[in-house]
């Protein structure tokens, strides 16, 4: 059973360039989790889904930024407009229902120049 | 505002030592707490506690959880220079949304 997937692994955004971050649950799992790890910050919650589904979004800064988990396909984290700030790790984790532990995929390390 | 807390931030220990990791949270709507195990990429899962008192191993690893306390620990037995890595410990939150709520993790170095 392959693990969570996403990719790219890295990507570099010039200002106000969108960025596009993938990401592909175990499978199996319905529910996806996106976190972002600032430098010499813990990680922090960002949004939680499930297909087709914004269940809690209450970690997501209002402006810019989106996410999705269609039915088909991976889920998507996107920013629009991407600024200096945005350069962090993100992290996507999934899980096969609630109250059970989540699993992180390797996470995207985005860098705005 | 739900928050984790995590001593020491940082810890050098000599092969063979025994460890252990603090962790105490405030968080609302609590559910368990989870401990995992970061080197350069993917947190990897060790430990979920949701009982307070049960004591939960795998190898040299160990954790506990006091509900009552707001507090949970990690020991690590025996540390090898493989144990070295961030541990993370994060509150899973319930009731509608369920998220983890993170510590900055404690850095643990394990020289030969």
């Amino acid at each position: 059973n392959a693990g969570v997937m996403q990719n790219p692994r890295h990507l570099v955004r010039r200002r106000g360039q969108e960025a596009r971050l993938r990401c592909s649950p175990m499978k199996g799992h319905s529910h996806v989790y996106w976190y972002r790890q600032l430098p010499e910050e813990g990680l922090k919650f960002m949004v939680y889904l499930q297909k087709e589904n914004i269940i809690d979004e209450s970690g997501m800064p209002k402006e810019r930024f989106s996410a999705e988990f269609p039915k088909e396909g991976p889920s998507i984290l996107r920013i629009q407009q991407v600024v200096r700030g945005d350069s962090a790790a993100y992290f996507c984790a999934s899980s096969p229902g609630l109250s059970v532990e989540q699993y992180f995929g390797p996470g995207t390390r985005l860098t705005v120049t | 505002e739900d928050k984790v807390v995590q001593s020491p931030l940082s810890l050098v220990v000599h092969e063979g030592d025994t460890v252990t990791l603090n962790c105490s949270y405030e968080v609302t709507n609590f559910r368990s707490l989870l401990w995992y195990k970061q080197e350069k990429k993917a947190p990897t899962f060790l430990f979920m506690l949701t009982s307070s008192g049960i004591e939960k191993k795998s190898g040299r690893l160990s954790s506990i959880l006091d509900k009552k306390e707001l507090f949970s620990i990690l020991n690590i037995t025996a540390t090898q220079t493989g144990d070295s890595a961030v541990y993370l410990c994060a509150a899973l939150t319930q009731g509608g949304s369920e998220k983890l709520v993170f510590g900055k993790g404690t850095k643990l170095t394990v020289n030969p």
